[in-house]
C-alpha cells in the first residue's frame, strides 16, 4: 500500500515532442505528489508538485495531471528538449499531523531527448 | 549557497570495515533524512530526524545507524558493511516536519561499494 508504481522504465523522444511519464498509488491518505528530476552525478531536485485538491499543475513546459479517483498522476514534458534528458522520480508523502517527511519514490524514468 | 554537503562522494570499503558518510546542510532545516538509491528500486529511506536527538527508522534501517547531535549534521553510520549495502546514498533535508508540503533538498550523494 505504500508502494508507487512508475512507467515505463525508459522514455527516448525526438526533440520537440511530449514526453509522459505516469505513477500510480494505493494508500489514499498520500496528499502530496512531487516529481523530482536528477541528472547524472547529482541528487535529485524537486520539479514540480501538486496536491489532491487540484487535477492539473502547470509550470512552464511541465505539467502534472491528477487523477484521484483512479489514483494515478503523470508529467507531460512539452516541446521537450535535450537539455531535459535525466532520470525523473514521482513521489508520494502524507501530509498532517502524521507528517514524517518521508517520501515514497517511484522507481525512475530515464528520459532521453534525441536532437 | 544553500546546500546539503555529503562526503565522501565515492567510496570503496571492504565487508565489515565501519565506515561513516557525514552529511550536512547550511540552511537550518529541522528535518533531515537518509535514502538509498537502486536501479529498478528508486530511492528509499533509510532513517529520519525531524530535530536534534529525534531519529526513526524508515524503510530500510537494517544494518544502518544515525545520529543527530547537532542540527546541522546527520552523519549514516555503516558498523560492519556488507555487499548488499553497496549503494547510492542520499541526504536530504527540509525546513520543518510539522510543513506539509515543503520542498526536500538533496546533497550530491555518496556512491559506495562494499567488496
Amino acid at each position: 500500500q505504500q508502494q508507487v508504481k512508475q512507467s515505463p522504465q525508459s522514455l527516448i523522444v525526438q526533440k520537440g515532442g511530449i514526453s509522459i511519464i505516469n505513477c500510480a498509488y494505493e494508500n489514499t491518505a498520500f496528499d502530496y505528489f512531487p516529481w523530482y528530476q536528477q541528472f547524472p552525478g547529482k541528487g535529485p531536485a524537486l520539479l514540480i508538485a501538486i496536491r489532491p485538491d487540484v487535477s492539473e499543475k502547470k509550470e512552464g513546459r511541465f505539467t502534472i495531471s491528477f487523477n484521484k479517483s483512479a489514483k494515478q498522476f503523470s508529467l507531460h514534458i512539452m516541446d521537450s528538449q535535450p537539455g531535459d534528458s535525466a532520470t525523473y522520480f514521482c513521489a508520494a508523502s502524507i501530509g498532517g499531523s502524521s507528517n514524517t517527511g518521508k517520501l515514497i519514490f517511484g522507481q525512475g524514468t530515464t528520459l532521453q531527448v534525441k536532437p | 549557497e544553500a546546500q546539503v554537503t555529503q562526503n565522501p562522494r565515492y567510496l570503496i570499503t571492504v565487508t565489515g570495515k565501519k565506515l561513516t558518510v557525514t552529511c550536512s546542510q547550511n540552511m537550518n532545516h529541522e528535518y533531515m533524512s537518509w535514502y538509498r538509491q537502486d536501479p529498478g528500486l528508486g530511492l528509499r529511506q533509510i532513517y529520519y530526524s525531524m530535530n536534534v536527538e529525534v531519529t526513526d527508522k524508515g524503510d530500510v534501517p537494517e544494518g544502518y545507524k544515525v545520529s543527530r547531535k547537532e542540527k546541522r549534521n546527520f552523519p549514516l553510520i555503516l558498523e560492519s558493511p556488507s555487499p548488499n549495502q553497496t549503494s547510492l546514498y542520499f541526504c536530504a533535508s527540509r525546513p520543518g516536519a510539522g510543513a506539509s508540503y515543503n520542498e526536500q533538498f538533496f546533497g550530491p550523494g555518496t556512491r559506495l561499494t562494499v567488496l
